[in-house]
């Protein structure tokens, strides 16, 4: 079963922060929290990924609660090439068991 | 570049015929992935493999096997071909590293089973 629990659509308007949300309120200690996303009719690309502490790239940011059971990735100005469905994943760091679970995602359509 | 490569975007094969998917990456990652996508389902990953020759099932493996005797190279084989098989195929790679690295995709292959 996933670990994860996405809404299975969101809108937002071309120029606004798209917030996405995401649930893994049975995330362990050594699990890491990944968001990709994946535009028609192409493989997933990685966003960003965190363990405790906020992240913020090129891309986008990912806001982690204290208590680590849910986090928010933003897109702080969503473009119509942001459209896609973007998947929220914990998992562990590395080694030999190292495995991505993806879930359903959320769809995210941008709007001009 | 970073390159994940599947050898076909697009394969119609027959009921019953023996499959392989080819992935090729050109990154010197140790781990490397086979999923497949479906409609409603999302990505479901049906193995994967952390070293040459070795390899863990995923969460569907029943009625595909792997082989990885290149660390480059990861097939997936469908042994006798079923219509419940036909599906998007993607494949990844990674590395192994203390801290998690982003794992890159291929673009896909389209696989029909008629």
């Amino acid at each position: 079963d996933a670990k994860t629990t996405q809404p299975p659509s969101m809108d937002c308007a071309e120029g606004r922060a798209a917030n996405l949300p995401c649930n893994h309120s049975t995330i362990s200690g050594n699990e890491y929290v990944y968001w990709y996303r994946q535009i028609h009719s192409q493989g997933p690309q990685y966003i960003i990924h965190g363990l405790k502490n906020n992240e913020t790239n090129e891309m986008a940011s990912l806001i982690i609660t204290e208590d680590r059971k849910s986090s928010t990735l933003i897109l702080p100005h969503a473009t119509l090439r942001d459209t896609a469905v973007y998947y929220c994943i914990v998992g562990n760091s590395g080694g030999s068991n190292y495995k991505l679970t993806f879930g359903k995602g959320t769809l995210l359509t941008v709007n001009p | 570049d970073v390159k994940v490569t599947q050898s076909s975007r697009y394969l119609v094969k027959r009921t019953g015929e023996k499959v392989f998917l080819e992935c090729v990456q050109d990154m010197d990652h140790e781990n490397m992935f086979w999923y497949r996508q479906d409609p409603g389902l999302g990505l479901r990953l049906i193995y994967f493999s952390y070293d040459v020759k070795m390899k863990e099932k995923g969460d569907i493996p029943e009625g595909y096997s792997v082989s990885r005797e290149k660390k480059e190279r990861f097939s997936l084989i469908l042994e006798s071909a079923s219509t419940n098989q036909t599906s998007m195929y993607l494949c990844a790679s990674s590395f192994v590293t203390g801290v998690f690295t982003e794992a890159f995709f291929g673009q896909g292959t389209r696989l029909t089973v008629v």
